[in-house]
């Protein structure tokens, strides 16, 4: 492992369904991020939360809503999806002012039927 | 807020050759230029960055160009093998290693 682990690795939910992504680093970094990647578009930031303060949230929809209750853990809360937000959701850390970048999780691939 | 644009979104090269993969950016305080790689099924990972006081860096068969006055940076795979075939992200960040704004992706395969 990298120090940023994801779980589950691979999620289909009915678009009723409530389910939750889970982030943990061991790193000691002071940010943590959910990108979206869909094919054929950029990884697209979501959310960013630094020393477990939201700072970002960049027009997501309600239907996500993040949660980082400590410098370790992110959550992402996922209810009433679409089908449109299927994709590869990863997970990201560092060390802001660092010299290192991120450090990606292996992503939770969602699938929404 | 900051946009990169990459070029090309496919690159095919003969074993050997050279790959060069392009990007732009629009925020004159982006400082944190990373370049990524993700194979198939795997997380991205870091293979080079640079940063807005360096103008070029290199680390063995790949470098990285920076133009701050033009808004583009480059990266440069020489010797290219068939384990270099993946997608390459560039990113752009004001901060240093936070809030990363990433271009599209190119994919690159290198043919045997």
């Amino acid at each position: 492992e990298t120090g940023v682990t994801q779980t589950p690795r691979h999620l289909v939910m009915g678009m009723t369904n409530k389910k939750s992504l889970k982030c943990e680093q061991h790193l000691g970094h002071n940010a943590m991020y959910w990108y979206k990647q869909s094919a054929k578009k950029p990884l697209e930031l979501m959310f960013v939360y630094s020393l477990e303060e939201r700072v970002e949230n960049n027009s997501v929809p309600s239907r996500f809503s993040p949660e980082c209750p400590n410098s370790s853990h992110l959550f992402l809360h996922l209810h009433t999806l679409q089908p449109e937000d299927s994709a590869l959701y990863l997970c990201a850390s560092s060390q802001v002012g660092g010299s290192y970048g991120y450090t990606f999780g292996s992503g939770t691939r969602l699938t929404v039927v | 807020g900051e946009n990169v644009e990459q070029h090309p979104s496919t690159l095919s090269v003969q074993e050997g050759d050279s790959a060069v993969i392009k990007c732009t950016y629009s925020d004159s305080a982006s400082n944190y230029f990373p370049w990524y790689k993700q194979e198939l099924g795997k997380r991205p990972q870091l293979i080079i960055d640079i940063r807005s006081n360096v103008g070029e860096k290199k680390d063995q068969r790949i470098a990285v160009t920076l133009n701050k006055t033009a808004k583009h940076f480059s990266l440069h795979i020489t010797e290219t093998q068939p384990e270099d075939s993946a997608v390459y992200f560039c990113a752009a960040s004001p901060d240093s290693s936070y809030k990363l704004i990433f271009g599209s992706g190119t994919r690159l395969l290198v043919r045997p």
